[in-house]
């Protein structure tokens, strides 16, 4: 059974830090991983999806990189601002194009 | 393209009713999923469609849920007989599945349910 987790829960950090966001996977057969941004009450926005084949997919200010060999996934915000603050949420596919399964999230808030 | 679309945004019932959310996909999306959150966790996945089949179900989905997807277009989800156990965010997400791959998935804003 694949299990998603991310760590820490909560990261505060002041507005400007560069970060990375971790999530790791048991079960490395994955055909691709996706990042999500959840704001409190909301539902989910992805952000990006990296295919199984790529190591790294880069939007604006992210960056996401994947290493399925050790079951990991980055998230890199550069130039963190206080819009950054919401929680991120990494989830893998159980098959080719199937279902998610999400890990619980990180909840980042961004200080002014 | 308005986006995946969830009605009500809230619903508070009292325990024993039935409740019924209606989630509109994006059109052209042939895959529709429901997840079911509650606080400090991620989605758990609970059922999905491809067009108007029913492709899988979570064991989390007891007898007393059920969805449908009569046309391949909007779903609708019912509990019956509502627990306490049952209040969370109900999230409503779609896909376009082609060719073999799998779109990124887009939610909707999910209904809370309160159960009391």
């Amino acid at each position: 059974k694949q299990e998603v987790t991310q760590i820490p829960a909560a990261l505060s950090v002041p507005e400007g830090e560069n970060l990375v966001l971790n999530c790791s996977f048991t079960d490395s057969a994955i055909y691709n991983l996706q990042w999500f941004r959840q704001d409190p009450g909301k539902g989910l926005t992805s952000l990006l999806l990296i295919q199984s084949s790529q190591r790294e997919q880069t939007s604006g200010r992210l960056n996401a990189s994947l290493d399925k060999s050790s079951g990991r996934s980055t998230l890199y915000i550069a130039a963190s601002q206080p819009g950054d603050s919401a929680t991120y949420l990494c989830a893998v596919p159980v098959g080719a194009n199937s279902k998610l399964t999400f890990g619980k999230g990180i909840t980042l808030s961004v200080r002014p | 393209d308005t986006g995946v679309s969830q009605d009500p945004r809230h619903k508070i019932t009292k325990r024993g009713q039935n409740v019924t959310f209606r989630c509109d996909p994006i059109s052209e999306h042939n895959r529709l999923y429901w997840y079911r959150q509650t606080l400090g966790q991620g989605p758990e996945f609970l059922t999905y469609f491809q067009n108007e089949a029913q492709l899988e179900k979570s064991r989390l989905l007891s007898d007393r849920f059920s969805a449908e997807r009569p046309k391949g277009s909007f779903s609708t989800l019912e509990i019956q007989r509502t627990e306490q156990g049952d209040s969370a965010m109900y999230l409503c997400a779609s896909s376009f599945l082609r060719q073999g791959h799998n779109s990124p998935l887009h939610f909707g804003n999910g209904t809370r349910l309160t159960v009391t």
